[in-house]
């Protein structure tokens, strides 16, 4: 089965540059997309596409894909981004969709 | 706006069968391009992608739980049901019904509902 491998945890300070890494195989090929889960809620959708920003979505997040890695970098992190964020994309055939194990951010 | 809404039961005894209804509002199942997705998250652990249907009615299910899940779609009604067969306590987790968009072969999910918490014990 199709995985995406997200890094456990990453912790910054305010103010800093936060990024979040997903690996997997397909990614050159397949899009991914991310999603913000503070607890105790519901999922929020942050990236598309690998780099599109839904509206309502902060200019500091921001996607990026590379070979087999697809990146969510939020620039000058802030408290209010503590949360799980999670990749999502399909393998090379499409037919295994698959979430990363997800990333707990830690802004303090 | 775009809303969504999961109903059903919060507790369920292992063999039994789960159905869960998504309520929505905002769009309409019937355009083009259109559809609905379930996913879950068991305590403490990562989102689990079940099941989707679209404006065509075509479906996708999981492949490692395909043999358990069906799902529907009432359009007149604004609602997808999903269920479920052989509950067993592994599958306690909350169940999100959520809007997708296709992009490429694959979906991204824009609009999620709040979840219910469906419990298996007997």
């Amino acid at each position: 089965s199709y995985e995406l491998t997200q890094p456990p945890s990453v912790s910054v300070s305010p103010g800093q540059t936060a990024r979040i890494t997903c690996s997997g195989d397909a990614l050159p090929k397949k899009y991914a997309s991310w999603y913000r889960q503070k607890s105790g809620q519901a999922p929020v959708l942050v990236i598309y596409e690998d780099t599109k920003r839904p509206s309502g979505i902060p200019e500091r997040f921001s996607g990026s894909s590379s070979g087999t890695v697809a990146t969510l970098t939020i620039s000058g992190a802030q408290v209010e981004d503590e949360a799980d964020y999670y990749c999502y994309s399909t393998d090379s055939s499409g037919n295994h969709v698959v979430f990363g194990g997800g990333t707990k951010l830690t802004v303090l | 706006q775009v809303t969504l809404r999961e109903s059903g039961p919060a507790l369920v005894k292992p063999t039994q069968t789960l159905t869960l209804t998504c309520t929505f509002s905002g769009f309409s199942l019937s355009t083009s391009g259109m559809c609905v997705s379930w996913i879950r998250q068991p305590p403490g652990k990562a989102l689990e992608w079940l099941a989707l249907i679209d404006w065509d009615d075509d479906k996708a299910y999981s492949t490692s739980m395909k043999t358990r899940l069906t799902i529907s779609k009432d359009t007149s009604k604004n609602q997808v049901v999903f269920t479920m067969t052989n509950m067993d306590p592994v599958d306690t987790a909350t169940y999100y019904c959520a809007r997708c968009s296709p992009v490429g072969d694959t979906w991204y999910f824009d609009y999620w509902g709040q979840g219910t918490l469906v419990t298996v014990s007997s």
